[in-house]
């Protein structure tokens, strides 16, 4: 089963605009551990943000928050005031504690900012 | 700090010769990860290394396909003997705890096997 969904292949959106990449995750690990990495064209994993599934509020990386809502098993990547470099791939990751750290990514989500 | 550092970056083999893929961590970081991307079937986990010990190969394809991680600051994936569809780029990640921290990723190795 796919532990990672992410179910938009590519996302479009206006230069300053903010933007939502959706994840929906699948676990029975109570203790895991959610990230977002970007691909760029250039090819490079940058790692972008990281929710732990006890922590109470929303993780925040700049222009970068995560829309956590537990109950839904979702973890979604919102990215405000979008600018042109912001054009990449985008992969949701989970890694869950109780399987000895093994780590799951979704498809990615292909987005692309509009002048 | 120089971060993850992969070699090579990009290699070209012919079917049936051995590759050898070389992974440099992070210092201090004691998990290590070997992913392999490819357009067909994503970002797939190989096997993972904690505290220089594997704990999880269940993701690497197949015999011709093997890893270690002699000690804390290298670690090799090999290939023998390469077929085409190997052709991929595989990716070395370290990370400083084995859960809930993130993964820094290194730039990749392109491979192509013709």
């Amino acid at each position: 089963a796919q532990k990672i969904t992410q179910t938009q292949p590519g996302m479009f959106v206006q230069e300053k605009e903010a933007v939502t990449l959706d994840c929906t995750y699948d676990t029975s690990d109570p203790s895991y551990g959610l990230f977002w990495y970007k691909q760029p064209s250039s090819g490079e994993m940058i790692f972008l943000i990281y929710q732990g599934s006890y922590d109470q509020q929303n993780a925040t990386e700049g222009r970068y928050s995560l829309n956590f809502q537990k109950a839904r098993k979702s973890a979604n990547l919102v990215i405000s005031a979008s600018q042109l470099g912001d054009s990449a791939m985008y992969f949701c990751a989970m890694r869950e504690n109780t399987n000895a750290g093994k780590s799951t990514f979704g498809d990615g989500t292909t987005l692309t900012v509009k002048p | 700090d120089a971060g993850v550092i992969q070699s090579p970056r990009h290699e070209v083999t012919e079917m049936g010769q051995e590759v050898t893929l070389r992974c440099k961590p992070i210092s201090g970081h004691n998990s290590l990860f070997w992913y392999r991307q490819t357009m067909m079937r994503g970002l797939e986990l190989l096997i993972y290394f904690n505290n220089n010990v594997p704990i999880d190969d269940s993701g690497m394809p197949e015999d011709r396909f093997s890893a270690k991680m002699p000690n804390a600051s290298f670690s090799t994936l090999k290939i023998q003997p390469s077929e085409p569809r190997d052709s991929a780029v595989y990716f070395c990640a370290s990370s400083g705890q084995l859960t809930g921290a993130e993964a820094f990723f290194g730039q990749g190795t392109r491979l192509t096997v013709v």
